[in-house]
């Protein structure tokens, strides 16, 4: 089974401020890692995901993570923030090999304020 | 644009009434999910279909049943919704499981029950 901690519930930030949304897990097997942005009343979309190759990932909006397997952690960072950027952020993993499920961490409320 | 599409995006039932949501998506992907998220709280599986192999969480509660009468569309049907069914209910596809197990997400349609 796996199980994924986002370490803060809330993140406060100013616009233009870089961000870092954290995020660890714990799996007996290999996985792998998405964030998900959800703004207010829709659905999730996917900002990046790690399968394998390069630690470091890019994705969309100017987000990027690092996998670092010996911590197993996948933060999130944005080097500056916008207000649009406002949103819940979930951390997600999913088992390698011909698993299908997507367990979430329980989000991260990011408030980006002028 | 291909996509995932919910209908209705709000719905409102009375206590033991029953409703069906809706959930179509133009991807042709092999698998459709529906996810349960509660207020504040992360997304839950509740079941997946693979093509017409129906796959039921093992906590999911019997009065949430589903039907994929072909590719496109899948149902998620509420037998008696009771207070704590009230929550936002998400629709996902994925072409497959492994490395293509990458979800898409539809927009969610949100739950009131009277």
């Amino acid at each position: 089974a796996q199980s994924v901690t986002q370490l803060d519930s809330q993140v406060p930030v100013f616009e233009e401020a870089p961000v870092e949304l954290r995020c660890n897990y714990s799996s007996s097997v290999s996985v792998y890692l998405f964030w998900y942005v959800q703004y207010p009343n829709q659905g999730l979309q996917l900002l990046l995901k790690y399968l394998s190759g390069s630690t470091l990932v890019k994705g969309i909006n100017g987000f990027e993570a690092e996998f670092n397997k010996s911590q197993t952690s996948f933060h999130l960072r944005k080097p500056s923030v916008h207000i649009s950027d406002t949103a819940e952020y979930f951390c997600a993993v999913s088992p390698m090999g011909t698993g299908y499920a997507l367990n979430f961490g329980k989000g991260t409320s990011l408030l980006v304020t002028p | 644009d291909a996509m995932v599409i919910q209908n209705p995006r709000y719905q409102v039932t009375q206590f033991g009434k029953p409703v069906t949501l809706s959930c179509s998506q133009t991807l042709n992907h092999n698998v459709m999910y529906w996810y349960q998220q509660k207020s504040s709280q992360a997304p839950k599986l509740l079941f997946h279909y693979y093509d017409k192999d129906f796959n039921n969480e093992a906590d999911t509660p019997d009065n949430f049943q589903s039907r994929r009468p072909n590719t496109s569309f899948c149902f998620l049907d509420i037998r008696s919704p009771g207070l704590g069914d009230a929550a936002m209910y998400l629709c996902a596809t994925s072409r497959d499981f492994g490395t293509n197990n990458e979800q898409f997400f539809g927009p969610g349609t949100r739950l009131t029950v009277l």
